[in-house]
């Protein structure tokens, strides 16, 4: 199984709201990150965990946080957001070692109101 | 920023013709690894070419590195419709998770 699943596929808040993201994977890596795309734009690297550690923190505003409950699993936990911050985002996977590729999943198209 | 930078933005060609981008990036790495994004969805990863590599070939896909110029190029053979996608190449600057920091992409349009 060498797919990453995401969910919501998209999601629309207010600005006072509360939401979470969600990202699973199978296939045994233990490197797991958030990433942020804006429209026509490249992905922006967010956030790295490594064994299920923070590892890279790209300077994030703090309305955005992230958790690694266990291997498989990533989430994305948003508060107070603002309209600049819509946009794609995108978990991605890969093993914990130099010189291997990650896997994407198919993104959360989220909207801020 | 460290982005790597891109070119043509934009390319249209037409089914059969081969499809050339580049990518210049600025910092050493360990690998340069080109992405191909279907409009609005997730990455899917092409070929990953190491530091001390100049060439690799996958099926219709060749890419060159040129570490002493900092470039890459990503050449499609014989293109398909089914190629129409946006391109990046992303340099992975070391440490024992992958950091990938994505240069601006080509946006590659096929015709019939």
């Amino acid at each position: 199984d060498t797919e990453v699943t995401q969910t919501p596929k998209h999601l629309v808040m207010g600005m006072t709201n509360k939401k979470s993201l969600k990202c699973e994977q199978h296939m045994g890596h233990r490197a797991m990150y958030w990433y942020k795309q804006k429209a026509k734009k490249p992905p922006e690297l967010m956030f790295v965990y490594s064994y299920e550690k923070l590892s890279i923190n790209e300077s994030v505003p703090s309305r955005f946080s992230p958790e690694c409950p266990n291997s498989s699993l990533l989430n994305l936990h948003l508060h107070a957001l603002q309209p600049e911050d819509s946009a794609l985002y995108l978990c991605a996977s890969s093993q914990v070692a130099v010189n291997y590729e990650q896997y994407f999943g198919p993104g959360t198209r989220l909207t801020v109101t | 920023s460290q982005q790597g930078e891109e070119d043509p933005q934009a390319l249209s060609i037409q089914e059969g013709e081969n499809a050339t981008m580049n990518c210049s990036y600025k910092t050493s790495i360990n690998n340069l690894q080109w992405y191909r994004q279907n409009s609005g969805r997730g990455l899917v990863h092409l070929i990953l070419i190491r530091s001390n590599e100049r060439e690799k070939h996958s099926g219709r896909l060749r890419v060159t590195l040129d570490t002493s110029k900092k470039s890459s190029s990503l050449l499609i053979t014989a293109s398909r419709a089914a190629d129409t996608a946006s391109y990046f190449c992303a340099t992975d600057g070391g440490g024992t998770a992958s950091k990938l920091t994505f240069g601006t992409g080509t946006r590659l349009q096929v015709t019939l």
